[in-house]
C-alpha cells in the first residue's frame, strides 16, 4: 500500500529526444506527487510536482502527466540534453496526517550527445 | 526560495568518534525535518522524522542511540552519529518540509576510517 514503483531503472536517450519515466502508486490517500533530480554527490532537487486535481503540469521542458484512475504518473523531458543526465526519483506523499514521503527506486537517465 | 543547507558537505573521522551534521532551512520555516541515508546507486532511505521541540520518530531498524537527532528550532536540525564505525560511512541527506513542498539539502559524505 505504501510502495511507489518506478520504471525504467535506467534510460538512454539521444540528445533532442523525449525521456519518459513512469511511476505507479497504491495508496489513494496520497495527494502530492513530486519529481526530484539528483546529480552524483548532490542532494535531490525538486524538479516539478503535481496534485491529483489536474491531469498535467508543464514547466519548461518538463511535464508531469497524472492518471488518477490508474494511479500512475509520469515525467516527460522534452528535447533532452546531456545536462539532463542524472538520477530521477518520483515520490508520493500527503500534506496532512503525518504521511511520510515515499520514493521510487530511481531512474538513471543518460542523454547521448 | 526553499533552500536547505547542510554542513559539513563531507567529513572523514576515525572509528569511535562522533560526528555532527547540521541542517538548516534558510528561507522558510520547516514544519518537519527528515534525515535520509543513501547508498551508492540506491534510493533514499528514511532514517527519522522530527518536528521542532519534540523527539524524533525513527524508522524501524535505525538505532536512536547511535543516530541522535536534535530539532532545536523551525530552521535547524542536527544529526549526530555517535561512536561511528566504518559501516556508518554513507551519504546523509537532510530534508525540510513546509506547506509548499519538501526540499533537500546538498548531502554530507561521511567516511569513517
Amino acid at each position: 500500500q505504501q510502495q511507489v514503483k518506478q520504471s525504467p531503472q535506467s534510460l538512454i536517450v539521444q540528445k533532442g529526444g523525449i525521456s519518459i519515466i513512469n511511476c505507479a502508486y497504491e495508496n489513494t490517500a496520497f495527494d502530492y506527487f513530486p519529481w526530484y533530480q539528483q546529480f552524483p554527490g548532490k542532494g535531490p532537487a525538486l524538479l516539478i510536482a503535481i496534485r491529483p486535481d489536474v491531469s498535467e503540469k508543464k514547466e519548461g521542458r518538463f511535464t508531469i502527466s497524472f492518471n488518477k484512475s490508474a494511479k500512475q504518473f509520469s515525467l516527460h523531458i522534452m528535447d533532452s540534453q546531456p545536462g539532463d543526465s542524472a538520477t530521477y526519483f518520483c515520490a508520493a506523499s500527503r500534506d496532512t496526517g503525518g504521511f511520510k514521503t515515499i520514493f521510487g527506486a530511481g531512474t538513471r537517465l543518460f542523454v547521448k550527445a | 526560495g526553499a533552500v536547505v543547507s547542510q554542513h559539513p558537505s563531507w567529513v572523514i573521522c576515525k572509528s569511535g568518534t562522533s560526528v555532527k551534521i547540521e541542517c538548516r532551512s534558510l528561507d522558510f520555516q520547516a514544519t518537519t525535518m527528515f534525515w535520509y541515508r543513501q547508498f551508492p546507486k540506491k534510493s533514499l532511505m528514511l532514517m527519522a522524522t522530527s518536528n521542532e521541540g519534540s523527539k524524533a520518530t525513527y524508522e524501524q531498524g535505525v538505532e536512536k542511540d547511535k543516530f541522535l537527532i536534535n530539532h532545536a528550532s523551525l530552521t535547524l536540525s542536527t544529526l549526530t552519529v555517535t561512536s561511528a564505525h566504518p559501516e556508518d560511512s554513507s551519504f546523509y541527506i537532510c530534508s525540510a518540509r513546509d506547506r509548499a513542498g519538501q526540499y533537500f539539502g546538498p548531502g554530507t559524505r561521511l567516511t569513517v576510517t
